[in-house]
């Protein structure tokens, strides 16, 4: 059974650009949700989908959206991107909210 | 609101010592699901166990053992006889109940773990 799936694994980008990150969740999971990993605030909560309608959401300015596919896969974008938005992004899926969370090899981004 | 605390920042043992994680946890909520995490130098979080809060048997997996009591807010980590494979990072996570088919993982900051030979 395959896993959880991050496109790209890696990416940079300028400063003002914005990005699009790609995850597929595992086979059957109707769960997907995002964080952000920091050396200095670690791991954040981002957002999360179910069933195409995005439940909850963590504390990230407007400038982070997401959005989920009737197939389950989910999109993250991050628009005017700042330097601090560097980071590792991590989808994790779940067969449904509450279960275990399966995480991706994530997406690292550097904005310079 | 909750909070997940891991007191150790980093432990460094040599190879076949037990080592202990510690995790304390605070929530509000009566019913909440606890996780352990690790992750290796290629980034990718690696589910270990997730436990309810109505549970709170402990849990053994081969090395690992899970110690679940309510009454510190603690759920604690034992790797017995400790691997050179085990260095990672490991991670303490609490979820509330799924309200509303939403799920939201709160992380402690992590624990670097260095297994030296």
């Amino acid at each position: 059974k395959a896993g959880v799936t991050q496109t790209p694994r890696y990416l940079i980008k300028t400063r003002g650009q914005q990005v699009t990150l790609s995850c597929s969740p595992i086979s059957g999971h109707r769960s997907v949700s995002w964080y952000q990993q920091t050396p200095g605030q670690g791991l954040q909560f981002l957002f999360e989908y179910f069933s195409e309608t995005q439940r909850n959401k963590g504390n990230f300015p407007g400038r982070f959206s997401g959005r989920q596919f009737s197939n389950s896969r989910s999109e993250m974008n991050v628009s005017t991107l700042e330097l601090g938005d560097s980071a590792l992004y991590l989808c994790a899926s779940s067969l449904v909210p509450g279960r275990e969370a399966f995480f991706g090899q994530g997406t690292r981004l550097t904005v310079v | 609101a909750q909070k997940v605390t891991q007191a150790q920042t980093e432990i460094s043992v040599v190879e076949k010592e037990d080592v202990t994680l510690d995790c304390v946890y605070e929530t509000r909520d009566t019913t909440y699901y606890l996780f352990w995490y690790k992750q290796p130098p290629s980034g990718e979080l690696v589910f270990l166990i997730r436990r309810n809060s109505f549970d709170e048997q402990n849990e053994i997996s081969g090395r690992y053992s899970w110690n679940f009591q309510k009454s510190t807010s603690s759920f604690n980590f034992t790797i017995t006889a400790s691997q050179v494979v085990d260095s990672a990072v490991y991670f303490c996570a609490l979820s509330e109940a799924a309200v509303q088919g939403a799920q939201k993982l709160v992380f402690g900051q992590g624990t670097r773990l260095t297994i030296n030979p």
